[in-house]
């Protein structure tokens, strides 16, 4: 079984509509991500959280927030989609604890389209 | 300023054969780690190689290498003994200090393998 887990995997709404996407992980990791990629521009960093009570604002926040259920769920809701948050969304942990590494781990990632 | 920069949007390279995946960074901090990803067609991150700053050597990982020059900001990638299922997107990332809190990735080069 994959050690982190995102649902769904595709999804397709429309505009105006909430939608949550969910992310689990078995490896015990303490921090959290997500991160959403468009063509040419790479991964850019939405919100973190370094445990279940620490939430943190990433690159580009705007139109997003987050939900820390527990060590092992984080999830991403948009409020209120719109076309330009159409996107791939990936979750990924990481451990300091593992060394000056720290390096993370992604999901599978989320095709998200908002027509 | 970009924090890391992939100056090479695609490449090709012939089946067998080595290729180097350019990559330079941006930072004052003397504590940072380097992280090489891969993400094939299908759309998942797989880790790579990790250098950190203070490392002596550079990294290997089988058939990946990371060719680190401090002085010039640069950590490439060099994949040798090139095999088809190596085509792909390829994303070079950096962690600012020693547990630092955010990952700046690059916009990715992407390799294709040539029979």
């Amino acid at each position: 079984d994959a050690d982190v887990t995102q649902t769904p995997r595709n999804r397709i709404t429309k505009t105006g509509k909430r939608i949550m996407l969910e992310c689990s992980q078995t490896k015990g990791h303490d921090r959290m991500y997500w991160y959403r990629q468009d063509p040419g521009l790479g991964l850019r960093l939405i919100y973190y959280s370094f445990d279940v009570k620490d939430i943190n604002k990433g690159e580009i926040s705007d139109g997003y927030s987050v939900s820390r259920q527990a060590q092992a769920k984080f999830s991403l809701s948009l409020e209120s989609a719109i076309p330009n948050q159409t996107a791939l969304y990936f979750c990924a942990t990481s451990d300091p604890g593992q060394g000056a590494e720290d390096t993370q781990y992604f999901g599978p990632g989320t095709r998200l389209t908002v027509l | 300023a970009q924090k890391i920069t992939q100056t090479q949007p695609g490449m090709f390279v012939q089946e067998k054969e080595a290729v180097t995946l350019d990559c330079t960074y941006d930072t004052s901090d003397p504590s940072y780690g380097l992280f090489w990803y891969k993400q094939p067609s299908s759309g998942e991150m797989i880790f790579l190689i990790y250098q950190g700053s203070y490392d002596q050597q550079n990294a290997t990982e089988g058939r990946y290498s990371l060719n680190f020059q401090k002085a010039r900001k640069s950590a490439n990638l060099v994949i040798s003994a090139s095999q088809l299922g190596d085509s792909a997107m390829y994303f070079c990332a950096m962690r600012e200090g020693r547990y630092g809190n955010q990952f700046y990735f690059g916009t990715g080069t992407s390799l294709t393998v040539i029979p």
